[in-house]
């Protein structure tokens, strides 16, 4: 089983609200990854937790605030976001940070009004 | 410099027939990994194929195959008889030595399948 979950599917939320996307898998993987894909262009990495430590952070403002409560979960926290953060947010994992294979959840569209 | 480089931004084929998506990369490092995502417009990448830099035989994997040319740095996706549901994005991308944040990926191909 290769499965990577992602909810919300879809989350539309004002420049005031406060969310969150959660990532699950149940593969026994030690890597997990934030990206955000813009439309027609490839995704962006935005964070890396290995062994739920984060261990890569891109540069990401501070309105995204991810989290790693256990390693089977992903949290992305979001707050006073811009209407520019508009896009897929993707979640992959990978077996161990050594490994070079990604899998990839169905993502979470998200539109800020 | 571009790390991946995907020439082709949209292709047709006709079903059934063969099609190639090219895909070339730039990297100094021995170790590295390339790799073919599927996007449909569901927005889920999904894993097709993997080359590891020191495989001598090119991968497949089912209908897909990746042509490995290590002089030329090119990493071809080569998709045999096509089908509809092969109407998608494709990404190229590349991981170089074990750095998690050098994982880079290829500007994409959209592939239309026609009936």
């Amino acid at each position: 089983d290769t499965e990577v979950t992602q909810t919300p599917k879809h989350l539309v939320m004002g420049m005031t609200n406060k969310k969150s996307l959660k990532c699950e898998q149940h593969m026994g993987h030690r890597a997990m990854y934030w990206y955000k894909q813009k439309a027609k262009k490839p995704p962006e990495l935005m964070f890396v937790y290995s062994y739920e430590k984060l261990s890569i952070n891109e540069s990401v403002p501070s309105r995204f605030s991810p989290e790693c409560p256990n390693s089977s979960l992903l949290n992305l926290h979001l707050h006073a976001l811009q209407p520019e953060d508009s896009a897929l947010y993707l979640c992959a994992s990978q077996k161990q940070p050594s490994s070079y294979e990604q899998y990839f959840g169905p993502g979470t569209r998200l539109t800020v009004t | 410099a571009q790390k991946i480089t995907q020439t082709q931004p949209g292709m047709f084929v006709q079903e059934k027939e063969a099609v190639t998506l090219d895909c070339t990369y730039d990297t100094s490092d021995q170790s590295y990994g390339l790799f073919w995502y599927k996007q449909p417009s569901s927005g889920e990448m999904i894993f097709l194929i993997y080359q590891g830099s020191y495989d001598e035989q090119n991968a497949t994997e089912g209908r897909y195959s990746l042509n490995f040319q290590k002089a030329r740095k090119s990493a071809n996706l080569v998709i045999s008889a096509s089908q509809l549901g092969d109407s998608a994005m494709y990404f190229c991308a590349m991981r170089e030595g074990r750095d998690f944040n050098k994982f880079y990926f290829g500007s994409g191909t959209k592939l239309n399948v026609k009936p």
